[in-house]
């Protein structure tokens, strides 16, 4: 069965240090890739993808994460995080191919401690 | 331009009672999906509509849940009779249409509709 992997369920981590989302998932021919976001009494917003090409890509305020296909990985990255980011980070799979079904991962719970 | 809509945003109903959630897509967008997330799992997919006919109920739990498509723009979905084990957050999204051109279409969520059954 195709599934994701996020083995941390928490995170907290200091402002302005760097932090590591894991993401892992079970092989396929053909992925896309995606993490999304839940902030606080909101809905679920689209952080970044990867459908083909450079193995790393970015969002807008500074995540990344790279698609690495030996590993099955799709960890997800940033250098110095915000208060701002306290969020639940769900990493995500589109298996192509198939019908238009993402399946999540249980999500990782990113708390920024002042 | 919107984004995903759902109603209500949160609902309290005892075991053996009926509820029905709406979701209204994006504008123009054919495909909707239906998710659920139960406390502590995965975000699991329910079903995909496209237009009004149900392309894929793969993940429609057992036969007290019925989603509906009419007119291929609002969606409902209906659990009757609810079960403790049916709470949880559901979520609708929406995407384009675009066939096999596209390599995907992506999928706007809603923010969720917080279903507890007492």
């Amino acid at each position: 069965a195709q599934s994701v992997t996020q083995l941390d369920s928490q995170v907290p981590v200091f402002e302005e240090a760097p932090v590591e989302l894991r993401c892992n998932y079970s092989s396929s021919v053909s992925v896309y890739l995606f993490w999304y976001v839940q902030y606080p009494n909101q809905g679920l917003q689209l952080l970044l993808k990867y459908l083909s090409g450079s193995t790393l890509v970015e969002s807008i305020n500074g995540f990344e994460a790279e698609f690495n296909k030996s590993q099955t990985s799709f960890h997800l990255r940033k250098p110095s995080v915000h208060i701002s980011d306290t969020a639940e980070y769900f990493c995500a799979v589109l298996y192509s191919g198939g019908y238009q079904k993402v399946t999540f991962g249980i999500g990782t719970k990113l708390q920024v401690i002042p | 331009e919107a984004g995903v809509t759902q109603f209500p945003s949160h609902s309290v109903i005892e075991k053996g009672q009926t509820v029905t959630l709406r979701c209204d897509p994006i504008s123009g967008h054919d495909n909707l999906y239906w998710y659920r997330r139960v406390m502590g799992k995965e975000i699991k997919f329910l079903l995909h509509f496209v237009k009004e006919s149900k392309q894929d109920e793969s993940g429609m739990p057992n036969n007290r849940f019925l989603a509906e498509r009419t007119g291929g723009t609002y969606s409902t979905l209906k659990v009757q009779p609810a079960e403790l084990e049916d709470s949880g957050v559901y979520f609708c999204a929406s995407s384009q249409g675009g066939g096999s051109s596209r390599p995907y279409n992506e999928q706007f969520f809603g923010p969720g509709t917080r279903l507890t059954v007492l």
